[in-house]
C-alpha cells in the first residue's frame, strides 16, 4: 500500500462549478499536510497547508480527518487556471521527508 | 517565484555515467531536500541536508549522494547512471525551526535523461 493515495483523475470540471477529491495517508503518526500544484513539465508550487480545523484560502479549502487519515481539497467556482495537478503531501517529522502522493489531474473546461 | 535556483535545467548522460546536479536554497533557509519525480508520478524522496549533514534517507542506492556547503547550497551526485534515472530532480529549500509545518519550496528542477 502506498504511503499517500490519491485519484489520478482526471476530473473534468465545467468552469464556474465546484470540485472536490481528497487523498489519504497510511502512517498516523504524520504531523503535517499539505497541497501542492504542479503544472505540466513545472516544479510543484505549494498551494495550502492543512491545519486540524481545516482552513479556508480564497476559493480553496482544504480539510483533515485525523481518524479516518484523510485529507481533501474542494475547489469552488473553476477557473480555467486552476487546471493543474494537485499533490497531496504529508510530512511525518519535523524537518524531514515529505510524502507525495501521486497527483490528481483537475481539467477546468470552458 | 520562490528564489531556489537548480542548475542545469536540462542534461543528458549515457549509463554509466556520473552527473552532478546543483541547488542554491531561498534566502535565510537551512535546509535543503532533493525529490526524484518520474514522468506521471509524484516527487520521491531522495535524501535531505541539514547544517552540512545527511539529516534523512529515502529509499535510494547509495549511488546517490549529496553535499550541503556553508551558504547551504547543495549538490546531488548520481553515480553510474542507470536508464531508470531518467526523470525531474527537484531540489526544495525550507527553515527548519520555525514552526511545526516547515513547508518546503522547490526549484524549477533539473531534468536529465540518461540514454
Amino acid at each position: 500500500r502506498k504511503e499517500v493515495e490519491q485519484d489520478p483523475g482526471p476530473f473534468n470540471v465545467p468552469e464556474g462549478a465546484t470540485v472536490a477529491f481528497n487523498c489519504t495517508y497510511s502512517n498516523s503518526a504524520s504531523q503535517s499536510f499539505f497541497w501542492y500544484r504542479q503544472d505540466c513539465r513545472k516544479e510543484p508550487k505549494l498551494l495550502m497547508s492543512v491545519y486540524s480545523s481545516g482552513n479556508e484560502d480564497g476559493r480553496f479549502t482544504a480539510q483533515l480527518n485525523r481518524a479516518s487519515q484523510y485529507i481533501s481539497l474542494l475547489i469552488r467556482d473553476s477557473k480555467l487556471s486552476d487546471s493543474a495537478t494537485y499533490l497531496c503531501v504529508v510530512n511525518g517529522a519535523a524537518g524531514n521527508k515529505l510524502t507525495f502522493g501521486g497527483g490528481t489531474r483537475v481539467l477546468v473546461k470552458p | 517565484e520562490t528564489g531556489v535556483t537548480q542548475s542545469p535545467t536540462h542534461l543528458i548522460k549515457t549509463r554509466g555515467q556520473q552527473v552532478t546536479l546543483r541547488c542554491s536554497s531561498q534566502s535565510g533557509h537551512n535546509t535543503v531536500s532533493w525529490y526524484q519525480q518520474a514522468l506521471g508520478q509524484g516527487p520521491q524522496f531522495i535524501f535531505q541536508y541539514y547544517r552540512e549533514e545527511e539529516n534523512g534517507r529515502g529509499n535510494f542506492p547509495p549511488r546517490f549522494s549529496g553535499l550541503q556547503f556553508p551558504n547551504y547550497s547543495s549538490e546531488l551526485n548520481v553515480n553510474a547512471l542507470e536508464l531508470d534515472d531518467s526523470a525531474l530532480y527537484l531540489c526544495a529549500s525550507s527553515l527548519v525551526g520555525t514552526s511545526s509545518y516547515n513547508e518546503q519550496f522547490f526549484g524549477p528542477g533539473t531534468r536529465l535523461t540518461v540514454l
